[in-house]
């Protein structure tokens, strides 16, 4: 599966969108990218995943650029419970190879 | 959402006993569910893919005589940890499958904390 880079740490503020960046130049035709999150000491929260359109569900939006070498995951309205490590994951299939992630704390 | 629960959520044991976790599907059956790791700030570690009546697959370097695993239902993978010694102390979580490939969304338990004195 493609490698992603993302940055290690954000902050961002109660209230405002999160915009949350992820390189993955080498993603293949068929890989999906996958964001989820890990709030500290529970298990991991699928958020949303897309292919090469921008998707939209009830937590986030993803945007996916044109040549899918990264894409945005969006937090339209922080709220200090989005506090979390996010992971960004390219899979074609069912197994997911989790990175560092982003540590994103959402402050008051 | 679907839900996967873990049992127990915190363990501790003294070494060299055997330890076993359970993962459950509880709104839906899953044919594959995965085990991971988690040291203290780090990323999850796959550990094995468990298919429902068949054996795991293991990720490279994950003994598999020491992590056994039982997919014994399409609604329940264990993962036993046995003659367990504090280098497994760790947090472990499992995940269980929605859909079909290629749109598969996982959903995770909540992770049981194991702690080998």
């Amino acid at each position: 599966d493609a490698k992603t880079t993302q940055p290690p740490s954000m902050d961002c503020a109660e209230g405002r969108a999160a915009n949350l960046p992820c390189n993955h130049s080498t993603i293949s035709g068929n890989e999906y990218v996958y964001w989820y999150r890990q709030i500290h000491s529970q298990g991991p929260q699928y958020i949303i995943h897309g292919l090469k359109n921008n998707e939209t569900n009830e937590m986030a939006s993803l945007i996916i650029t044109e040549d899918r070498k990264s894409s945005t995951l969006i937090l339209p309205h922080a709220t200090l419970r989005d506090t979390a490590v996010y992971y960004c994951i390219v899979a074609a299939g069912n197994k997911l190879t989790f990175g560092g992630g982003t540590r994103v704390l959402v402050k008051p | 959402g679907a839900v996967v629960s873990q049992h127990p959520s915190r363990v501790i044991c003294k070494s060299g006993t055997s330890v076993k976790i359970e993962c459950r599907s509880l709104d839906f059956q899953a044919t594959t569910m995965f085990w991971y790791r988690q040291f203290p700030k780090k990323s999850l570690m796959l550990m094995a893919t468990s298919n429902e009546g068949s054996k795991a697959t293991y990720e490279q370097g994950v003994e598999k005589d020491k992590f056994l695993i039982n997919h014994a239902s399409l609604t329940l993978s264990t993962l036993t940890v046995t003659s367990a010694h504090p280098e497994d102390s760790s947090f472990y979580i499992c995940s269980a499958g929605l859909g079909d490939s290629p749109t598969y969304e996982q959903y995770f338990g909540p992770g049981t904390r194991l702690t080998v004195t």
